[in-house]
């Protein structure tokens, strides 16, 4: 079926590195993309978007790189803080305006 | 900043009561949303709502799930018997338009004994 889907489960991360956290999407239908940041006991906290006419965009730490031909979605987190320790999810969207959410990445920060 | 709040953020209850979760989306916000998530599983789409009707439900939002704008603040799910199964956090979100932002409340764990 047509689903959002993350690479993988979990992501272990120098502090002061660079994260990469993929995100695979499978329905060419969808022209919305969102990542969302998930700590803890609270809800899913907006990051960063993107539409499907734009293959980059860039926020403050963070850049979503978005791959059409691949059906690929990516979030860069630059120096990656302890703070940034989350669960990090992608979510698409059709023109039906809900979003589809990704199972997840869990990105763990070391000292 | 404004934020989408919702009360509570607790709630345990025994299977088969009747339970309302509330959300006070952002202010200028036009359409609303409850998703819910299982604990470890990902965020699934139960509803969403705008011009005070349902535009669209999810398999999951049977006749068991009603949503309601009471007033010009409040949005809200009612689970009219629930069952163990409906042991989630439920998630309520607002955004202006359509393919605009959709922001989170901060959840309402839901315990169903």
């Amino acid at each position: 079926g047509e689903s959002v889907g993350l690479h993988l489960p979990t992501l272990s991360v120098q502090e002061g590195d660079n994260s990469i956290i993929n995100c695979a999407y499978s329905n060419s239908a969808s022209d919305y993309f969102i990542w969302y940041k998930q700590e803890s006991g609270k809800g899913p906290q907006f990051i960063i978007d993107i539409r499907s006419n734009m293959d980059k965009r860039q926020g403050q730490r963070v850049t979503v790189l978005l791959n059409k031909t691949v059906k690929h979605l990516s979030l860069q987190i630059a120096a990656t803080q302890p703070g940034d320790s989350a669960v990090y999810f992608c979510a698409e969207e059709r023109g039906d305006y809900k979003l589809s959410f990704g199972a997840g990445t869990t990105v763990t920060v070391r000292a | 900043e404004p934020e989408v709040t919702q009360t509570p953020s607790h709630q345990v209850t025994q299977m088969g009561q009747e339970v309302i979760l509330r959300c006070v989306p952002i202010s200028n916000h036009l359409y609303f949303y409850w998703y819910r998530q299982i604990l470890g599983q990902k965020v699934e789409f139960l509803v969403s709502f705008y011009n005070n009707e349902i535009s669209e439900k999810s398999e999951i939002f049977d006749d068991q799930f009603s949503v309601e704008r009471p007033d010009g603040s409040n949005f809200t799910l009612k689970i009219r018997s629930t069952k163990l199964e409906d042991s989630a956090m439920y998630f309520c979100a607002s955004r202006t338009g359509g393919q605009e932002t959709q922001y989170f409340g901060p959840g309402t764990r839901l315990l169903v004994l």
